[in-house]
């Protein structure tokens, strides 16, 4: 079975400094998708950046980046010039590509999520 | 733009009692799903529905079901509440695609609580 982990239960970072969270994953298959979701104090699920395992190159999403290492099974996620807004939890995903697996969209699993802090 | 909307954000059941939460999507997306979060844990999927008039199992169904009369509402139902599934409960919608390009959209979560 699938299983995802964040080793960081929480975090701190200075505004304005970068901040790496953390997310390694177990699976034996070779097409998925990874995502990381921000859960801010409002409880909204709010879709972060997203990563096609057969793409090696890293995903971008202006502040935020992800250095994807696939033999490692490994996703972080980076966030440079931390906002205030940044603060929230932030869960890492992982979701079998079922169009060659079968099943459905939306099986996902999740990390059990890192809080993030921003100091001013 | 609404989005993703959950009815209620709140309720309090005792043990026994039933209650449907409603959720519903203005953009016309195929698929749509029940999640719960747990203290301290990601989303698990209940629920999920492909297409309208259809619905099937996902990680953990027991304890619930689930309907999809009409294409832009999925209805969560609880016949006998347990203090188990005091939870916070998000409905998402997508359009059922490869995940990649279909991401999903979120509600804002049903915070229930049985006594």
């Amino acid at each position: 079975a699938q299983t995802v982990t964040q080793s960081q239960p929480e975090m701190s970072v200075q505004e304005a400094e970068t901040v790496t969270l953390s997310c390694t994953y177990d699976t034996s298959e070779s097409d998925y998708y990874l995502f990381w979701y921000k859960q801010p104090p409002s409880r909204q699920m709010i879709l972060v950046i997203r990563q096609e395992a057969y793409k090696q190159q890293n995903a971008t999403e202006n502040r935020f980046s992800v250095n994807f290492q696939k033999a490692a099974k490994s996703f972080s996620l980076k966030i440079s010039d931390s906002q205030l807004g940044d603060a929230a939890m932030y869960f890492c995903a992982y979701e079998l590509d079922f169009m060659n697996y079968g099943g459905s969209q939306g099986n996902l699993i999740f990390g059990k999520g890192t809080k993030l802090s921003v100091k001013p | 733009n609404a989005g993703v909307t959950q009815t209620p954000k709140f309720r309090v059941l005792k043990t026994g009692q039933s209650m449907t939460l409603l959720c519903a999507q203005d953009m016309n997306h195929e698929y749509m799903y029940w999640y719960r979060q747990d203290p301290g844990m990601g989303l698990r999927l209940i629920h999920y529905s492909v297409g309208e008039g259809t619905t099937a199992k996902g990680e953990v169904p027991d304890g619930y079901n689930v309907s999809r009369l009409k294409k832009q509402n999925f209805l969560l139902g609880l016949e006998s509440a347990a203090p188990s599934q005091t939870s916070v409960y998000f409905c998402a919608s997508s359009r059922g695609e490869v995940p990649y390009n279909s991401p999903l959209h979120f509600g804002n979560g049903t915070r229930l609580t049985v006594t």
